[in-house]
C-alpha cells in the first residue's frame, strides 16, 4: 500500500463547476497535510496546508480533512481553464517531520 | 521576499560525470529540503538541511549528497551519475519551525 494515494485521473470538470480532489494516506500518526498545484514543465506551488479535522477555506479552495477517515481532499469551487494542473497531495509521516511525502497526483482540466 | 532560486535550470550531463546543483532559498529562512521528481517515482524526498546539518535523510544511494553553507544556501552534489538519474530536482524552502515547504522553480538533469 502507497503511504499516500491519490486518484491519478485524468479529471475533467466544465467551467464553473466544482472540483473534487482526494487523497488517503495509511499513516494514522500523520500531522500536517499540504495541497500543491503543478503546472506542466513548471515547480510545484504550495496552495493549502491544513492541520487540524475540519474545512479550511482560501478563496475558492476549501481544504478538508479527517484523520480518523484518514482523508484530505481539495475543493476548487467556480473552477477556471488556469485551474487546469496537478494537484499534488503531501503529508509529514509521524517521525519525519519537514519530510513530504507526496502522491502520484491528479490531473485536473477544466473545460471552457 | 524573493523566492527560491536555483541554478542551472538545465543541465545535461553524460554517464559516469558527477554534477553539482544550487539552491538560495528564501530570505530569512534556514531549511533547504530537496526532491527528485520523475514521471515513474513522482516526487521523492532526497535530504533536508538546517543550520548546516542534515537533519532529514531520504532512501537514495550515497551517491547523492549534500550540504549547506551558513548562509542556508544549499548544494546538492550526484557522483557517477546513471541515466536514471535523469529527472527534476527541486528544492524547497522553509522557516525552519514549521513545515510549509515552498519550491524553487528546479533543475531539469539530463544523463545520457
Amino acid at each position: 500500500q502507497k503511504e499516500v494515494e491519490q486518484n491519478s485521473g485524468p479529471l475533467s470538470v466544465p467551467e464553473g463547476a466544482i472540483a473534487s480532489l482526494n487523497c488517503t494516506y495509511s499513516d494514522r500518526g500523520s500531522q500536517s497535510f499540504f495541497w500543491y498545484r503543478q503546472y506542466s514543465g513548471k515547480s510545484p506551488e504550495l496552495i493549502m496546508f491544513i492541520y487540524s479535522n475540519g474545512d479550511k477555506e482560501d478563496g475558492r479552495f476549501t481544504a478538508q480533512l479527517n484523520k480518523a477517515s484518514q482523508y484530505v481532499s481539495l475543493l476548487i469551487r467556480d473552477s477556471q481553464p488556469s485551474d487546469s494542473a496537478t494537484y499534488l497531495c503531501a503529508v509529514t509521516l509521524s517521525g519525519s517531520a519537514r519530510q513530504l511525502t507526496f502522491g502520484s497526483g491528479t490531473q485536473l482540466t477544466v473545460l471552457p | 521576499k524573493a523566492g527560491v532560486t536555483q541554478t542551472p535550470r538545465y543541465l545535461i550531463k553524460t554517464r559516469g560525470q558527477q554534477v553539482t546543483l544550487s539552491c538560495s532559498p528564501i530570505s530569512g529562512h534556514r531549511s533547504v529540503s530537496w526532491y527528485q521528481q520523475t514521471p515513474g517515482q513522482g516526487l521523492q524526498f532526497l535530504f533536508e538541511y538546517f543550520s548546516e546539518t542534515q537533519r532529514n535523510k531520504g532512501n537514495f544511494p550515497g551517491r547523492f549528497s549534500g550540504r549547506q553553507f551558513s548562509n542556508s544556501r544549499s548544494e546538492m552534489n550526484v557522483s557517477t551519475l546513471e541515466l536514471g538519474d535523469s529527472a527534476l530536482y527541486l528544492c524547497a524552502s522553509s522557516p525552519g519551525t514549521e513545515e510549509t515547504q515552498y519550491f524553487g522553480p528546479g533543475t531539469r538533469l539530463l544523463v545520457l
